[in-house]
């Protein structure tokens, strides 16, 4: 399967600290996205970051992607209260173009 | 600018009832459009998506359909609901495949079938 898993399932942090959440994949990928959700609403794309690159920055979001290990991280930095919601993690492969989602990981910032 | 309208937000339907749910994207030609489903607590299933007019791909049997009369308009049925059909429907469009670019999600609709 070409899903990729978030990790942990769940975090609580304060205001104020940073944010790491992890995804893995099984298979090669032609990239890797994360999306966020609010409670409720649609996903919102965050950053895309290719199979030919390692590490890619949007504002406060630090996203690494290590082909060898299957694997990408998701940082959030000086986390926000607004920064509240599910994170997922997608991937599609080289040969599909489909993306397939993760279960996410429900973070949580207290204020 | 490039917009998603989908509906109904949410809707209560019988076992056995029909269903239809549309979703409509402004602001571009051509979209590839994405129907997925999200179960509580759970990760997105992709359940349909389409290239074009006419042009269906099922990822999951079930018994739901899709059907996209128009470029911008893309329909998720279904002639008898089943209690396993609740959930969270996302519609989604992307310019190019999903495999080279992002998705832009509805807002979504919230389907309970007693």
């Amino acid at each position: 399967s070409q899903q990729g898993e978030e990790d942990p399932q769940a975090l609580s942090i304060q205001e104020g600290e940073n944010a790491t959440m992890n995804c893995s994949y099984k298979t090669s990928i032609n990239n890797l996205q994360w999306y966020r959700q609010n409670s409720g609403r649609g996903l919102v794309h965050l950053i895309l970051i290719r199979s030919n690159e390692r590490e890619k920055h949007s504002g406060r979001l630090r996203v690494t992607l290590d082909t060898s290990k299957k694997s990408s991280s998701l940082l959030i930095t000086a986390s926000r209260a607004a920064d509240t919601a599910s994170y997922f993690c997608a991937t599609a492969g080289a040969g599909s173009y489909q993306l397939t989602f993760g279960k996410g990981t429900k973070l949580s910032v207290i204020p | 600018s490039q917009t998603i309208h989908q509906w109904p937000a949410t809707l209560v339907q019988p076992v056995g009832s029909p269903l239809s749910l549309e979703c409509t994207v402004e602001g571009t030609s051509n979209p590839n459009l994405y129907w997925y489903r999200q179960a509580a607590g759970r990760g997105l299933q992709l359940l349909f998506y389409s290239v074009g007019i006419g042009q269906i791909s099922s990822e999951v049997p079930q018994n739901l359909s899709a059907s996209r009369p128009q470029d911008r308009q893309f329909i998720l049925s279904s002639k008898k609901l089943l209690l396993s059909d609740s959930g969270f429907y996302l519609c989604a469009w992307s310019a190019v495949a999903a495999n080279t670019g992002e998705l832009f999600f509805g807002e979504g609709s919230r389907l309970t079938v007693l």
